[in-house]
């Protein structure tokens, strides 16, 4: 069975620097692209950008090139999302998504709230 | 604004059969990529509904049903049932901007 693991929940201040992450199983990590989508309170889905583990390949949406970095530990099946210094718009719940194809999100992970406020 | 433009808000009695519209253009929908659509309950993560305009992941009831044409997509939902009462998103391809996946705004189905 295919399982997407988001670390827990944060509180951060403006300017903290963060990373979450995704620990996936029940599939082949190097074989599948990973992404990650934001969900701002109240609002819609928007992709971020995805990775491909086996090579490290990474592509962001153009609306977060430069805002975050997306990474990848083959060893341990695990993905990550990071910043290197929150702002008070970052607040919203992040979902890591497998990715069918590279254009297809398929498994979803349960999610991880961010907060941050001062 | 989304690059795929959904109606907000639909609404259906149990029973009754609902589309939901996901509007694209020439670099998206319209370039021939596919569009798929998932389901969010209140308060859960996203769920894969329908994949390849037309397709069903094993476990979807066959009331869902998605269809592709020009620069839009739709997804119907007959039989309607209290539980399906959830935000559902399109979601595709854009080959513009170097490409990336998008997702439409979102409609907010409530079952009366």
């Amino acid at each position: 069975e295919v399982e997407l693991v988001q670390s827990g929940a944060e509180v951060k201040k403006p300017g903290e620097s963060l990373k979450i992450s995704c620990k996936v199983s029940g599939y082949s990590f190097t074989n599948h692209w990973i992404g990650w989508v934001r969900q701002m309170p109240g609002k819609g889905l928007e992709w971020m950008g995805i990775i491909y583990p086996r090579d490290s390949d990474t592509r962001y949406s153009p609306s977060f090139q430069g805002q975050v970095t997306i990474s990848a530990d083959k060893s341990i099946s695990t993905a990550y999302l990071q910043w290197s210094s929150l702002k008070a718009s970052d607040t919203a719940m992040y979902y890591c998504v497998r990715h069918a194809t590279v254009v297809t999100p398929d498994y979803w992970g349960q999610g991880t709230l961010v907060t941050v406020s001062s | 604004q989304s690059v795929l433009t959904q109606p907000p808000s639909v609404s259906g009695a149990p029973g009754q059969r609902v589309t939901i519209s996901c509007t694209g253009s020439s670099s998206n929908i319209g370039a021939g990529y596919d569009v798929h659509w998932y389901q969010q309950l209140p308060g859960t993560a996203p769920k894969l509904l329908i994949y390849g305009n037309i397709n069903r992941p094993s476990g979807v009831p066959d009331r869902f049903s998605g269809s592709k044409s020009d620069t839009s997509a739709s997804l119907a939902i007959t039989g309607l049932q209290a539980e399906d009462e959830a935000d559902y998103y399109c979601q595709s391809y854009d080959n513009s901007l170097r490409g990336h996946v998008v997702f439409g705004g979102g409609t907010k189905l409530t079952v009366l």
